[in-house]
């Protein structure tokens, strides 16, 4: 299957700074990107959905300003998560689909707020 | 009825068993359906996928089955190993393939114990 490269793997961060977490298409353009958090034992929930060039679309509930998407290339995404409090800790995973039907995920990224 | 349920939540079998877990869905425009393996601190790995023109589909010691008019499809790991132990996901989305948004069902771990 293609590879989906996310970094970093883990971050901790103190409170009320941002930090952001890339995913990359490593062997295939990815015309969308979507970006998921997971909490402890429970499902994914799906944040928002990105098309490259465009503006991403937020899930309800989702904060916009707080919770950043940029999808500027076919290979490259990035979710800034700006004015991190300990609340925003969480795992965090994109995936991305191009010309394969499938979606294909990244090894996720794991944020911890201090 | 976007919601995809899923169960049992977590299941213990015996190394060589055959492992059995079940999603049931309400959305009719549901017509892709594929499993996610997910272990610790990894993002999810796609498994196996069907669509609602078949009633079966197998790829190795995986198949999915699909019920059509029950609305409901199920995953069978046939000769269980200690390996396949991880957190199993089914998924819906509309339109054939994962560019449309993928709802999760809510995970089903998985023991197999040797």
């Amino acid at each position: 299957g293609a590879v989906v490269s996310q970094h970093p793997s883990r971050v901790i961060c103190k409170s009320g700074t941002s930090v952001k977490i890339e995913c990359r298409s490593l062997d295939f353009q990815a015309t969308t990107m979507f970006w998921y958090r997971q909490f402890p034992k429970k499902s994914l929930m799906l944040m928002a959905t990105s098309n490259e060039g465009s503006k991403a679309t937020y899930e309800q509930g989702v904060e916009k300003d707080k919770f950043l998407i940029n999808h500027a290339s076919l290979t490259l995404s990035t979710l800034t998560v700006t004015s991190a409090h300990p609340e925003d800790s969480s795992f965090y995973i994109c995936s991305a689909t191009g010309e394969f039907p499938e979606a294909f995920f990244g090894q996720g990224t794991r944020l911890t707020v201090v | 009825q976007q919601q995809v349920k899923q169960s049992p939540q977590s299941l213990i079998v015996q190394k060589g068993g055959i492992s059995i877990i079940n999603c049931a869905y309400e959305n009719t425009a549901f017509d892709y359906f594929p499993w996610y393996q997910q272990f610790p601190g990894k993002g999810p790995a796609l498994l196996i996928a069907i669509r609602p023109d078949v009633s079966e589909k197998k790829e190795g010691r995986f198949t999915i089955s699909f019920n059509k008019s029950a609305k409901q499809f199920s995953l069978h790991i046939m000769d269980s190993q200690p390996g396949d132990s991880a957190t199993y996901f089914c998924a819906a989305s509309m339109g054939w393939g994962a560019t449309n948004k993928l709802i999760f069902g809510t995970g089903t771990l998985l023991a197999v114990q040797p």
